[in-house]
């Protein structure tokens, strides 16, 4: 069965610092990889995404993200991190070959400080 | 326009009452989720409509019953809930059973 991992459920950084977000993931074939992003209260955001091709993937917001094969990971990154991203990230993967069952990681809570 | 809209944004209802939550999109998508998601945690599958058949039921309770009455709209209809089961409630729909989902605002309920 396809799980995340998100080793880090509560990250600060400064405004105007990088960012990076770590996510892990199994799967046994190449998988369907996806960034969400939750305000308080809100539904999810699409960041980005990556289904094949180029293992580094932009998003919105100034959001990257690459995928690594051989170390099961896709993580999240931003040079410079505004207030307004402060929000709770999710790393979800969903089943490649057509099946629509998307599993979620736990979540990464990021706080920004001035 | 990748938007899904959700009604109620807030419901409050007694363990007796019957109510139901409702989700629209307009992209042409044709398959539709509901997901529970409790406090500081991820959002879990409960069901999803592909071509308007119900096609995954992830073990949910029968007081929580699906509908999906046309290709743009989802409804879960909500009768004899317990507390446990107040959560924030979560619509989405993709192309396909193979796209990229795309989330509504949720439904927040509270079970009383």
């Amino acid at each position: 069965a396809q799980s995340v991992t998100q080793p880090d459920i509560h990250i600060t950084v400064s405004e105007g610092a990088s960012l990076e977000l770590r996510c892990n993931y199994s799967y046994g074939a190449t998988p369907y990889l996806f960034w969400y992003v939750q305000s308080p209260g809100q539904g999810l955001q699409l960041l980005l995404k990556y289904f094949s091709g180029d293992t580094l993937v932009q998003g919105i917001k100034g959001f990257e993200a690459e995928f690594k094969r051989s170390q099961s990971s896709f993580n999240l990154r931003k040079p410079s991190v505004h207030w307004s991203d402060a929000a709770e990230y999710f790393c979800a993967v969903g089943e490649s070959g057509g099946y629509q069952k998307v599993t979620f990681g736990t979540g990464t809570k990021l706080q920004v400080i001035p | 326009d990748t938007e899904v809209t959700q009604t109620p944004k807030h419901l409050v209802m007694g363990m007796t009452n019957k109510k139901s939550l409702k989700c629209e999109q307009h992209m042409g998508h044709r398959a539709m989720y509901w997901y529970k998601q409790k406090a500081k945690k991820p959002p879990e599958l409960m069901f999803v409509y592909s071509y308007e058949k119900l096609s995954i039921n992830e073990s949910v309770p029968s007081r929580f019953s699906p509908e999906c009455p046309n290709s743009s709209l989802l409804n879960l209809h909500l009768h004899a809930l317990q507390p446990e089961d107040s959560a924030l409630y979560l619509c989405a729909s993709s192309q396909d059973g193979t796209e990229t989902q795309y989330f509504g605002p949720g439904t927040r309920l509270l079970v009383l």
